[in-house]
């Protein structure tokens, strides 16, 4: 069973750095993409990141560009995102997603709830 | 940037037929996805490339794309449909989402 385990949300202040974890197992991690999407409280879904499965190719958000850096241990089985210069508005459940063949997202974690308030 | 417009929601009378659509320029050119998300959860792949169906999912859901306009069916809708949908296409490197529809089964 595909399972995707994210960890490390928590309160910070702006400006304050954060780095989320995303626990793989059930597939095999180092074959695929992976794409951080988060979700601000009452509101739609927004991509945040993507990481090819060789990390290769690493794309972002303008809303986050400059400021977060995605990475993965594919020997660890986790993806990561660091976070650094917090605002409020990166308030939000962040998801680790698994994606395959047109870049659909096959499997979501149960997301980790980052909040940024001073 | 490329830009997917969803209603923001759309009832339908229970049993019957619920379409969702999204909106896009030349849309029918890309693969659309399709997801569920009910409250507190996690969203779920329910339609992906336009018109395949994950594992798991109803034969009630379905899709289609053309044109400018990609839209999700729900047949035989049912009280458990109840969610946001969220389309979503890739474009120039990024993954794009559309608003959300809140589905309401009456």
């Amino acid at each position: 069973e595909v399972q995707l385990v994210e960890s490390g949300g928590a309160l910070v202040k702006p400006g304050e750095s954060l780095r989320l974890s995303c626990a793989a197992s059930g597939f095999t991690f180092s074959t695929y993409s992976m794409n951080w999407v988060r979700q601000a409280p009452g509101k739609g879904l927004e991509w945040v990141s993507f990481i090819t499965s060789s990390s290769r190719y690493l794309y972002f958000a303008d809303s986050v560009k400059g400021r977060f850096i995605v990475s993965r241990d594919n020997a660890r089985n986790s993806l990561y995102l660091q976070m650094n210069s917090l605002r409020v508005e990166d308030t939000a459940v962040y998801y680790c997603a698994r994606a395959q063949g047109e870049l659909e997202l096959l499997n979501w974690g149960q997301g980790t709830l980052v909040t940024v308030s001073s | 940037s490329y830009e997917l417009t969803q209603p923001l929601s759309v009832s339908v009378a229970l049993g019957q037929t619920a379409r969702i659509t999204c909106g896009g320029n030349n849309i029918g050119s890309k693969n659309v996805h399709w997801y569920q998300q009910k409250p507190g959860q996690a969203p779920v792949l329910v339609i992906y490339r336009d018109t395949n169906r994950p594992s798991g999912i109803p034969e009630r859901f379905s899709g289609s794309n053309s044109g400018n306009t990609a839209t999700l069916t729900i047949s035989r809708a049912q009280v458990g449909d109840e969610a946001d949908y969220y389309c979503q296409v890739w474009d120039s490197s990024t993954v794009v989402f559309g608003g959300g529809t809140k589905l309401t089964v009456l």
